[in-house]
């Protein structure tokens, strides 16, 4: 089956420190990689995707590349702020399944001034 | 683009009561939305997945009695909570997608919170 680890939070960090949350899957087939974020009380919001193998993606200075030989898809961010405090889930879908998305667990990030 | 909604955002019923959440997609036409609930400090868990015009897929463990879902349209489905108690209160959170494409997206609505007194 399809399934998608990421490390527990929470993860706490100072204002402008790096960020890093790994994240690996297991799929069978070729799966579309995903960040999402959740900040509270809200839905879900993409933050960065990516579709094949060496892909990079990219979005409010979060950055994940698709690694197809480690299985992984991890998220970085050089310089985090106050407003970067949310649970970031990632997640995987695949086509021949429907594109229904396989979640991991969700990571929070609470990031101090 | 791409804005889903929900209502209400937040809903209070007593035990044995039903509840209806709505889903639109605002500016696409969703041929797929989907269902999921989470629970507090949890991941999301899809509950099913609705085709407009067919039968909603629910998810292994599921009951379909009592979560009813109907995507009528292009742009709405709804999920019926029935005879709703306190162990169903959670956040329920739709998704809509319009793509069958490689790397599709699922776009969510900002979800509902049911508290079952």
């Amino acid at each position: 089956g399809n399934s998608v680890t990421q490390m527990e939070g929470p993860v706490t960090l100072s204002e402008e420190a790096f960020l890093t949350i790994n994240c690996t899957y297991t799929a069978t087939g070729y799966p579309s990689l995903f960040w999402y974020v959740q900040y509270p009380g809200e839905g879900l919001q993409l933050l960065l995707k990516a579709t094949k193998a060496d892909d990079k993606g990219s979005n409010k200075g979060f950055e994940a590349t698709y690694r197809k030989e480690t299985t992984s898809f991890h998220l970085e961010k050089g310089s985090v702020q106050v407003s970067d405090s949310a649970v970031y889930f990632c997640a995987l879908s695949i086509k021949a399944a429907g594109n229904k998305l396989t979640f991991g667990g969700g990571t929070r990030v609470l990031v101090k001034p | 683009g791409a804005v889903v909604s929900q209502h209400p955002s937040r809903v209070i019923c007593k035990s044995g009561t039903s509840v209806k959440i709505e889903c639109r997609s605002l500016d696409f036409q969703a041929t797929t939305m989907f269902w999921y609930r989470q629970f507090p400090k949890q991941s999301l868990m899809l509950m099913a997945t609705s085709n407009e015009g067919s039968k909603a897929t629910y998810e292994q463990g599921v009951e379909k009695d009592k979560f009813l879902i109907n995507h009528a349209s292009l742009t709405l489905s709804t999920l019926t909570v029935t005879s709703a108690h306190p162990e169903d209160s959670s956040f329920y959170i739709c998704s809509a997608s319009s793509v069958a494409g490689e790397g599709y997206e699922q776009y969510f609505g900002p979800g509902t919170r049911l508290t079952v007194t």
